[in-house]
């Protein structure tokens, strides 16, 4: 089974800093990996998706790669805002969806 | 819909009682997919629908656990006889296509709490 571990769990930073969320998967045979973001008592907002052929995915202030043989993924934020303060998920794609336990970020006006 | 739509966001039961959880998927969507989250973790997976069909149910964690989508559209997941331990967000998610390169939309959950 596949098994997704996120690093940091939390993550506290000043407004204006740049960040880097970490997610590694066991399994490499993976289909794409999506990161995500779940505000408190909300479901999961889909933010990029990268699929196994790509390295990476960018959107707005979002950066995500991919390494499949390394079974890694990083999510860049840049120029971080009070507003990206959320808990992050990344997910894996094999035969079905595995997630992370998530990065909770709180960004520091 | 425009979204994943979920009902009701929020829902209270005594223990031993039934529920019953809907999820309306984005239309047109060929895939549709429960999870389940417990506090402070990820989403764990419950089962996946390809139109009418269910062809995974291997996450769901007993028999008192039962998911249909007679239409291919709107699904329900039903637990009977709920327990303590089944507290938790249930989360439904949609894909457009049988194609895994297509990303999942998800809903905003129920969240259930059984006392």
């Amino acid at each position: 089974k596949q098994e997704v571990t996120q690093i940091p769990a939390a993550l506290s930073v000043p407004e204006g800093e740049n960040l880097v969320l970490n997610c590694s998967f066991t399994d490499s045979a993976i289909y794409n990996l999506q990161w995500f973001r779940q505000d408190p008592g909300k479901g999961l907002t889909s933010l990029l998706l990268i699929q196994s052929s790509q390295r990476e995915q960018t959107s707005g202030r979002l950066n995500a790669s991919l390494d499949k043989s390394s079974g890694r993924s990083t999510l860049y934020i840049a120029a971080s805002q009070p507003g990206d303060s959320a808990t992050y998920l990344c997910a894996a794609y094999t035969n079905n969806l595995f997630f992370g336990t998530g990065t909770r970020l709180t960004v520091i006006p | 819909g425009a979204g994943v739509s979920q009902s009701p966001r929020y829902k209270v039961a005594k223990r031993g009682q039934d529920v019953a959880l809907r999820c309306d998927p984005i239309s047109g969507h060929v895939s549709l997919f429960w999870y389940q989250q417990a506090l402070g973790q990820g989403p764990e997976f419950l089962t996946y629908f390809q139109n009418e069909a269910q062809l995974d149910k291997s996450g769901l964690p007993s028999d008192r656990f039962f998911a249909e989508r007679p239409e291919g559209s709107v699904s329900t997941l039903k637990i009977q006889r709920t327990q303590q331990e089944d507290s938790a967000v249930y989360l439904c998610a949609s894909s457009l296509s049988l194609d895994r390169n297509y990303g999942y939309t998800f809903g905003s959950g129920t969240r259930l709490t059984v006392v």
